[in-house]
């Protein structure tokens, strides 16, 4: 069972370009939570999805991010003219339930640097 | 606001015992997990917490007093594999189990 999978790994963008960051769940997770890093700090939530369905964007700048998560294929966050603030590790998460006690597992990360 | 405060960093020697704080201001609480991160890489789960008292799981405790919002991970026997960010992080609500408030993380250092 293959775990949660980000691609690509590293993304270079020039300032004002679209970043496009993919995450699968583990199978059989059908909640997917992304988060971003900043060097030396701990991770940020961001957004919580379920199948077509947007949960809990709290965590999401206004302006510029976007997440989705189709019935079919992974879940997509999305960051439009991208600032060299967007500089950051983004990592995507999934658990099985909602519940307060689920484990959530976490992928790799995709590292978005802003040229 | 919410917030999780830790120390930011801790050394110690391989085969000790090491103790990481937590403390949690939060607007609801569900449970106390702790991840390990070595290098930038995927956090790891290692323990969770939802009733005060300890929980063992090998060579790793993690403890919870929820009167106090207080909270540890203890190692033991320490490894040099594990140097690495330890972080903890709270569930705010039962609904929303991975939607998680972390701590700034504690970097542990194991020296021989």
């Amino acid at each position: 069972n293959a775990g949660v999978m980000q691609n690509p790994r590293h993304l270079v963008r020039r300032r004002g370009q679209e970043a496009r960051l993919r995450c699968s769940p583990m199978k059989g997770h059908s909640h997917v939570y992304w988060y971003r890093q900043l060097p030396e700090e701990g991770l940020k939530f961001m957004v919580y999805l379920q199948k077509e369905n947007i949960i809990d964007e709290s965590g999401m700048p206004k302006e510029r991010f976007s997440a989705e998560f189709p019935k079919e294929g992974p879940s997509i966050l999305r960051i439009q003219q991208v600032v060299r603030g967007d500089s950051a590790a983004y990592f995507c998460a999934s658990s099985p339930s909602q519940g307060g006690d689920t484990e959530a597992f976490f992928g790799q990360g995709t590292r978005l640097t802003v040229v | 606001g919410q917030s999780l405060e830790q120390p930011s960093e801790v050394t110690a020697v391989e085969g000790a015992i090491v103790q990481i704080n937590c403390t949690y201001q939060t607007s609801g609480f569900y449970g106390l997990s702790w991840y390990q991160q070595h290098d930038g890489g995927a956090p790891t789960f290692l323990s969770y917490n939802a009733l005060d008292g300890l929980e063992e799981t090998g060579r790793f405790s993690s403890f919870l007093s929820r009167s106090d919002s207080y909270g540890y991970l203890l190692l033991q026997e320490l490894q040099m594999k594990d140097s690495a960010s330890y972080f903890c992080a709270v569930s705010a609500s039962y609904n929303q189990g991975g939607k998680l408030i972390f701590g700034q993380g504690t970097e542990l250092s194991v020296k021989p």
